[in-house]
């Protein structure tokens, strides 16, 4: 069945190591972003990507990489350089390369990543 | 700055009571907002809005867009334990070509 997965859905990690978080999608969108969410935060834009080979940072890019091999994949690395990365990692895809306004974004169940 | 404000940041109600949630937005060039409902996990799509007044329902649920005064409400009515949730609000700025989320308000529905 289509859709978006994300694994894993528990992460733990202990300070300074690096950690990275796959999300898969299978509905043959072009474009695909990650979010993280924080309690009374809301969802802040870390990374995204319009095509494959090319991503542009978000709001909150530092201390965060990713790549775009494939259309399907866009795993996201939490560095040791992020300062506070304890939170909800979530994925989203959307149709097109840019959203319009008659489209919407379609989430993964996201990754909770605790650091120890 | 771009900016999405959702209010209240939380609400408890009980089973059978009817909720609005409130959603302001400061954003150059509005393309559409966008509500969505998160239980736990990945949010869900609730509606789009892209034009002022005109009130998109489903079932329970309804919500409005004011471009004029730059808000949006969404309602519930005769709530339920199920709807209990984080709800989200988010605004499509065409100068960007992102969404720009508010901080959730998050709805527990009593029994």
């Amino acid at each position: 069945d289509g859709g978006i997965t994300q694994s894993p859905k528990y992460l733990f990690r202990k300070e300074g190591q690096n950690v990275t978080l796959s999300c898969e999608q299978n509905l043959n969108h072009d474009a695909m972003y990650w979010y993280r969410q924080d309690p009374g935060q809301g969802l802040r834009l870390i990374y995204y990507s319009q095509i494959v080979n090319d991503f542009q940072k978000g709001d909150i890019a530092e201390g965060y990489s990713v790549s775009r091999e494939k259309k399907e994949s866009f795993p996201l690395t939490v560095t040791s350089a992020q300062k506070n990365p304890t939170a909800f990692y979530l994925c989203a895809s959307s149709v097109l390369r840019e959203l319009l306004s008659t489209d919407t974004q379609y989430f993964g169940p996201g990754t909770r990543l605790t650091v120890l | 700055e771009d900016k999405v404000v959702q209010s209240p940041l939380s609400l408890v109600v009980h089973e059978g009571d009817t909720v609005t949630l409130n959603c302001s937005y400061e954003v150059t060039n509005f393309r559409s907002l966008l509500w969505y409902k998160q239980e736990k996990k990945a949010p869900t799509f609730l509606f789009m809005l892209t034009s002022s007044g005109i009130e998109k329902k489903s079932g329970r649920l309804s919500s409005i867009l004011d471009k004029k005064e730059l808000f949006s409400i969404l309602n519930i009515t005769a709530t339920q334990t199920g709807d209990s949730a984080v709800y989200l609000c988010a605004v499509l700025s065409s100068n960007t070509g992102k969404l720009i989320f508010g901080q959730g308000t998050t709805l527990q529905v009593k029994p």
